[in-house]
């Protein structure tokens, strides 16, 4: 498949472990945030969103939490499995229509 | 609901020439994203279209432009190709871009200038 990035940070979790992924923002003035994962040979898939006047938001295995005062963005994983070996990328939204993405970071699920 | 669909998924193009890239939105969504991947400089914002209108533009050079039509298809050329265009050409889709912004991405278009 395409590698989407040679040179990603890369976590490595085993099989049934929490992974989390960290992100860093650079625009204090975001006021929404995504994660999206992509598989090899794929488009980016959406995972979840947070506002900026939350700083945390379950999903089904996932929770994003927002920290606003150090501009860090989390992604949680519980559970880890197989399936969620991909890229995954924090995206912040300004006061424009577009979205900045991160550099994105590798997660390898090992079994 | 079918989900945003890019053609062609490969090209190869040759330096100098100019390519047209297209994208279907999901139905019912206006707004229409695309953005550039490479492995050195990662997702990059190219333009957004929404009715018909580009709303907003990164900094790319002139020769990526783009246009969007009435049934919200969208169309991405670039002129003068250059080896450095080599490059996944992702594009989104979203219902309006001002609410909770979830875009959805199709699988690109793999680009390859020789």
């Amino acid at each position: 498949g395409e590698s989407v990035g040679l040179h990603l940070p890369t976590l490595s979790v085993q099989e049934g472990d929490n992974s989390i992924i960290n992100c860093a923002y650079s625009n204090s003035a975001s006021d929404y945030f995504i994660w999206y994962k992509q598989e090899s040979g794929k488009g980016p898939q959406f995972i979840i969103d947070i506002r900026s006047n939350m700083d945390k938001r379950q999903g089904q295995r996932v929770t994003v939490l927002l920290n606003k005062t150090v501009k860090h963005l989390s992604l949680q994983i519980a559970a880890t499995q197989p399936g969620d070996s991909a890229v995954y990328f924090c995206a912040e939204k300004g006061s424009s229509y577009k979205l900045i993405f991160g550099s994105g970071t590798r997660l390898l699920v090992r079994p | 609901k079918a989900g945003v669909t890019q053609t062609p998924r490969y090209l190869i193009k040759t330096r100098g020439q100019q390519v047209t890239l297209s994208c279907s939105p999901i139905s019912g969504h206006r707004s229409v994203s695309w953005y550039q991947q490479t492995p050195g400089q990662g997702l990059q914002f190219l333009f957004e279209y929404f009715s018909e209108t580009q709303r907003n533009k990164g900094n790319f050079p002139g020769r990526f432009s783009g246009r969007q039509f009435s049934n919200s298809r969208s169309e991405m050329n670039v002129s003068t190709l250059e080896l450095g265009d080599s490059a996944l050409y992702l594009c989104a889709s979203s219902l309006d871009g001002s609410g909770s912004y979830e875009q959805y991405f199709g699988p690109g278009t793999r680009l390859t200038v020789t």
